[in-house]
C-alpha cells in the first residue's frame, strides 16, 4: 500500500536557523498537508495545498513559514527562522480529494536548540 | 474559526468493556468528522469517519454517532482489547476546506 514519506526523521538545528522538512505525498493525491504536534499535545493544522498553491493556512502559519512543491513529487516546508517553539513534530498528509481521509506521514521530529 | 473540544483527556477500561469518547464542535460549516488513532511515536492512523448526511457509521468494534443539531459526536470501541491502547483524536472539517481542526486527544488504556 503506498505511503506519505518523510524526510529527515530528526532535524536538530540552532535557534536562527533555517530548515527544509521534505515530503512525498501519495503519488496520485492532489491535496498536501503540513501538520505540527508539540510533544504531548494535539495534532495542529499547519497549511494544505492543493494545484501547486496554498489553499488553507492556519494562524500558526505566519511569515517565517512556506512550502513549496519543487517538483512533481515533493513537497517541502520551510522554516526561515527556527525559535525554540518550533521544536514539535511535523506530520505531512495527502488526500487524494477535499474532506476525504487524510494518510499521515511518519513526521519529521524537529528539535530546536 | 472551527473549535473541536474533546473529552476525557484519558480514559482507562478493562478489556471487553465499551469505551466513549465524545467531541463538540462550533462550527455549524463543518460537516466532515474523521477520527485518527495515535500510537505512541508513530503517525495518526485514520480508523473511521463520518458526514454530516449520516447520523451513525459502524465499523466492526468501532462506531461513530453525530449530532450536528447538538454539534457533537461520538466515537464508541465495543468489546475493548488491549492494542486499542492509544491516544485518540476526532477532527472537523468543512466540506470544500482543507483546514481540519483537531480535538486535543483522549488517551485509551485498556487493562488486560
Amino acid at each position: 500500500e503506498p505511503e506519505v514519506t518523510q524526510t529527515p526523521s530528526h532535524q536538530v538545528t540552532q535557534m536562527g536557523q533555517e530548515v527544509i522538512l521534505r515530503c512525498v505525498p501519495i503519488s496520485n493525491h492532489l491535496y498536501f498537508y503540513w501538520y505540527r504536534q508539540i510533544l504531548g499535545q494535539k495534532v495542529e493544522f499547519l497549511v494544505s495545498f492543493y494545484n501547486n498553491e496554498i489553499s488553507e493556512k492556519s494562524e500558526i502559519f505566519d511569515d517565517q513559514f512556506s512550502v513549496e512543491r519543487p517538483d512533481g513529487s515533493n513537497f517541502t516546508l520551510k522554516i526561515r527562522s527556527t525559535k525554540l517553539e518550533d521544536s514539535a513534530m511535523y506530520f505531512c498528509a495527502s488526500s487524494p480529494l477535499v474532506a476525504q481521509e487524510q494518510y499521515f506521514g511518519p513526521g519529521t521530529r524537529l528539535t530546536v536548540t | 474559526g472551527e473549535n473541536v473540544e474533546q473529552h476525557p483527556s484519558t480514559l482507562s477500561v478493562q478489556e471487553g468493556d465499551s469505551a466513549v469518547i465524545k467531541c463538540t464542535y462550533s462550527d455549524s460549516a463543518s460537516n466532515y468528522f474523521p477520527w485518527y488513532k495515535q500510537e505512541l511515536g508513530k503517525r495518526p492512523q485514520l480508523i473511521i469517519d463520518i458526514r454530516s448526511n449520516v447520523g451513525e457509521k459502524k465499523d466492526q468494534r468501532i462506531a461513530v454517532t453525530l449530532n450536528k443539531t447538538a454539534k457533537h459526536f461520538s466515537l464508541h470501541i465495543t468489546e475493548t482489547q488491549p492494542e486499542d491502547s492509544a491516544v485518540y483524536f476526532c477532527a472537523a472539517s468543512r466540506a470544500h476546506n482543507n483546514d481540519m481542526r483537531f480535538g486535543a486527544g483522549t488517551r485509551l488504556t485498556v487493562k488486560p
